[in-house]
């Protein structure tokens, strides 16, 4: 079955800088990489998505880049602000009878004013 | 709109207790998943329902665990009986559709499951 790696567990940055996280899937039929931000004591919350048939995806400072053939795609987060801080997890969507996503191991990004 | 709604928030039993965990996903949406986190592991899948069928539940870890969604609205997740490895955040998640733009997953809160 899909199996979804993400690095790092935690990252730390200063405000104004960037911050990356990636993951890697298995499962090269995997359609569908949403990424999700939970907050402390809130719920995930769908941040960005991109479909297999786009490499790339923006949305002000936030971007999904995906690279089907080596089976990777990251986050990156520009401009970062203190209200960024959060867990990250990243998910890949195998193709199967329940379209279950599969889901990374969290990312914890501090942003240090 | 209503979210998913999710309780209790937070439960500490002890082992061999039964706990019952109850999910309003939103209303109209069919597919309700029900999904785990152990503290600093990944969110893993656990059953999936449509309607009030089980789609998959191929996540279930044993046959202490019993999902119903009767009537196709809310669920429920018991737990009979709890062991310590049992412990961590349930999270249920709902759905309109499988595919398209309406495929979005919507959580809930979670309820933080503590077995002493």
């Amino acid at each position: 079955g899909e199996n979804v790696e993400q690095h790092p567990s935690t990252l730390s940055v200063q405000e104004g800088d960037s911050a990356v996280i990636k993951c890697t899937y298995s499962d090269s039929a995997s359609n569908y990489f949403p990424w999700y931000k939970q907050e402390l004591g809130k719920r995930p919350q769908l941040i960005i998505d991109i479909r297999s048939n786009v490499g790339e995806k923006k949305d002000q400072r936030i971007a999904v880049t995906l690279n089907k053939t080596a089976k990777h795609f990251s986050l990156h987060i520009t401009e970062t602000q203190p209200e960024d801080s959060a867990v990250y997890f990243c998910a890949a969507r195998p193709v199967d009878s329940s379209y279950k996503l599969i889901f990374g191991s969290g990312t914890r990004l501090l942003v240090r004013p | 709109e209503a979210g998913v709604t999710q309780f209790p928030s937070h439960s500490v039993i002890e082992k061999g207790q039964t706990v019952t965990l109850r999910c309003d996903p939103i209303s109209g949406h069919d597919n309700l998943y029900w999904y785990r986190r152990v503290m600093g592991k990944e969110i893993k899948f656990l059953l999936h329902f449509v309607k009030e069928s089980k789609q998959d539940e191929s996540g279930m870890p044993n046959n202490r665990f019993l999902a119903e969604r009767t009537g196709g609205t809310y669920s429920t997740l018991k737990v009979q009986p709890a062991e310590l490895e049992d412990s961590g955040v349930y999270f249920c998640a709902s759905s309109p559709t499988l595919w398209g733009t309406n495929e979005k997953l919507f959580f809930g809160s979670g309820t933080q499951l503590s077995v002493l």
